[in-house]
């Protein structure tokens, strides 16, 4: 559904910690997740997926882990960087026209 | 030699005026989608073409109306505008069987006054 009235979740680590940001999902037959990251005055840019026949993926410092049971999913960075900081989103394929549903956004920010 | 371009970045207008923004990609790709982002950063789909045909109109004020003129290029029409259109407007584009690979542009920022 929409925002409206919500806050935007924000998620503030000190440089070279490690990152997790959540996505709950609500339609147990998705069967594919997107996570994107969206930096100040650019458009989302695709960082790493998964379908719900793994629980895990892992990329260059992310990992992706997918709970089907709870409808979860968790982006991890490792060893946050400054260069990190922006809003990341997960998405899903919705049911027409390969249009993509996109969760809330939680907004990183790293100290230095 | 940017991928999905998007033009103006910035747009600030008034109430009841007529806008266009701009997209092309140059991916080769055969669908392109207009994505509405508020203030609070929610991405919602507005409309998808695929090869120039509309696929996707996901209850957008007729007020707003997306062209294709070709499979690289999807414009869209804001006619009277209202505060309520103020938001980000980003364009994207995929190719079908791709894995919802998107690529976004930049995003126009339309200011409504």
């Amino acid at each position: 559904g929409e925002s409206v009235g919500l806050h935007l979740p924000t998620l503030s680590v000190q440089e070279g910690d490690n990152s997790i940001i959540n996505c709950a999902y609500s339609n147990s037959a998705s069967d594919y997740f997107i996570w994107y990251k969206q930096e100040s005055g650019k458009g989302p840019q695709f960082i790493i997926d998964i379908r719900s026949n793994m629980d895990k993926r892992q990329g260059q410092r992310v990992t992706v882990l997918l709970n089907k049971t709870v409808k979860h999913l968790s982006l991890q960075i490792a060893a946050t960087q400054p260069g990190d900081s922006a809003v990341y989103f997960c998405a899903e394929p919705g049911p027409v026209g390969g249009k993509l549903i996109f969760g809330q956004g939680t907004e990183l920010s790293v100290k230095p | 030699d940017t991928a999905v371009s998007q033009t103006p970045k910035y747009l600030v207008t008034q109430m009841g005026n007529d806008k266009s923004i701009k997209c092309e990609q140059n991916l080769g790709h055969d669908t392109m989608y207009w994505y509405k982002q508020d203030s609070k950063k929610f991405l919602k789909i507005m409309f998808s073409y695929n090869n120039k045909e509309l696929i996707i109109n996901e209850t957008v004020p007729n007020r707003f109306s997306p062209k294709s003129p070709d499979k690289a290029h999807l414009n869209l029409h804001i006619n009277s505008l209202e505060l309520g259109d103020s938001a980000v407007y980003f364009c994207a584009s995929s190719q079908a069987g791709s894995n919802y690979g998107y690529t976004f542009g930049s995003g126009t920022r339309l200011t409504v006054v």
